[in-house]
């Protein structure tokens, strides 16, 4: 089993439409989540980032943290066009400041 | 944040040869970090590069292949050796936020090998 799961989709859905995006996780020890988006030829810009769990809301991006389900997610309300990339989530235990990714999720939203 | 650059942006080079890519960050820091994209692939950490100290690689990735150079506080090389086609990949440098555990990652290196 990998440390980190996250459907590669590809995921396609209409202008204003909720996305949910999900990663699962095995190890207990990860503490911080994060959520990266990467557009075609970019490097990942760090989008959400969340200590333990609970909720984040920033804008029309909302990250949620179930750790006891070991379950990360974003929620993109109103979603645009300019949402169109691969979102990768990430997580860490901090000691080590070491990032494990998940594959990342290419959504397209059509205008 | 701070500001990422990556030399060369893509390359293509020959099997056998070496490439060296350059990581340029406009402030101080004190962890730089290289890591693989492959198509399909989850984003690997190759190594972490502190100033003054040799890398740190991870399970699967050798000096040998991967020698890294850490001059400063503002500066990182990756050479890839003795390259092959399984080498073809995006090579991306990040850099630590300040003690924090979120990262920030340049744009990334398009590596082709023939």
């Amino acid at each position: 089993q990998k440390e980190v799961e996250q459907d590669p989709g590809p995921l396609s859905v209409p202008e204003g439409a909720i996305v949910s995006l999900n990663c699962t996780y095995s190890n207990s020890a990860f503490q911080y989540f994060m959520w990266y988006r990467q557009y075609s030829r970019k490097g990942p810009e760090l989008l959400m980032y969340t200590y333990s769990s609970g909720n984040k809301e920033d804008g029309r991006f909302t990250a949620q943290v179930d750790k006891s389900s070991k379950y990360i997610s974003l929620f993109i309300r109103d979603s645009q066009p300019s949402d169109s990339a691969t979102y990768l989530c990430a997580m860490s235990g901090g000691s080590n400041y070491k990032l494990t990714f998940g594959k990342g999720t290419l959504l397209t939203v059509n205008p | 944040s701070a500001v990422i650059s990556q030399k060369p942006s893509r390359d293509i080079c020959q099997r056998g040869t070496s490439l060296t890519i350059q990581c340029q960050v406009d402030s101080q820091v004190t962890m730089m970090f290289w890591y693989r994209q492959q198509p399909g692939q989850s984003l690997t950490l190759i190594a972490t590069a502190n100033q003054g100290s040799e890398a740190t690689y991870e399970s699967g990735f050798v000096i040998d292949k991967f020698p890294i150079s850490r001059p400063n506080l503002t500066f990182s090389t990756l050479t890839v050796s003795n390259l092959s086609p399984e080498d073809s990949s995006i090579y991306l440098c990040s850099v630590d936020a300040g003690g924090r555990v979120e990262q920030f990652f340049g744009p990334g290196t398009r590596l082709t090998v023939l």
